[in-house]
């Protein structure tokens, strides 16, 4: 069964500093993964995903298939980035999603 | 353009009680969702649709029924609400599968309580 990982609840980084927000996942096959993000207020919306191999925001998202790994970077954080932040996997010949726990950012002064 | 409503926004039922959940979209988009969300359990989903008239169980639809009559609505229905059922409900929608056009857009929520 696919599943996506992601180990921390909650992030705390100074801004400025750099952000790396980590997810694994597991599947047999060819994966797709996106990165959504929640602001405060807001609704969940795509920021960036992998097949597009683009930089959003200033985040980008290295798709590592040997650690099956799509972590999400962005070298200095910005006090708007905080937010909460879901990993998700495709599932095969379709288009639902799988969706990681999350990751709340926290970008402090 | 709207994009993805959902009514209501807040809803408080006692155990035993039934509501249908609302979501409306006016992009034309074939696919719809319904997810809910939960402390530690991120987003998942219940149950979805590929088209109007069409219908398939998610990760959880257990105490759940949908129905997608028009392809702008699809309904969430709790036919005896149950406590464990106390959640935030996403619905999203996508055009289609494959490519660039599988980006889901959200709406808003509704949270909703059992008591």
């Amino acid at each position: 069964a696919q599943r996506v990982t992601q180990p921390e609840k909650l992030l705390s980084v100074f801004k400025g500093a750099p952000v790396e927000l980590k997810c694994n996942y597991s599947y047999s096959g060819s994966p797709e993964l996106f990165w959504y993000v929640q602001y405060s207020r807001q609704r969940l919306q795509l920021l960036l995903r992998h097949i597009s191999r683009e930089s959003i925001k200033g985040f980008t998202a290295d798709l590592n298939k040997g650690e099956t790994s799509f972590h999400l970077k962005k070298p200095f954080a910005q006090e708007e980035d905080s937010a909460m932040y879901y990993c998700a996997l495709k599932w095969p010949g379709g288009n639902k999603l799988t969706f990681g726990t999350g990751t709340q950012l926290k970008v402090e002064l | 353009n709207a994009g993805v409503t959902q009514t209501p926004k807040f809803r408080v039922l006692k155990t035993g009680q039934s509501m249908t959940l609302l979501c409306a979209q006016d992009m034309n988009h074939e696919y719809m969702y319904w997810y809910r969300q939960d402390p530690g359990m991120g987003l998942r989903l219940i149950h979805y649709s590929v088209g109007e008239g069409t219908t398939a169980k998610g990760e959880v639809p257990d105490g759940y029924n949908v129905s997608r009559l028009k392809k702008q609505n699809f309904l969430l229905g709790l036919e005896s609400a149950a406590p464990s059922q106390t959640s935030v409900y996403f619905c999203a929608s996508s055009p289609h599968s494959g490519g660039l056009a599988d980006t889901q857009y959200f709406g808003p929520g509704t949270r909703l309580t059992v008591l």
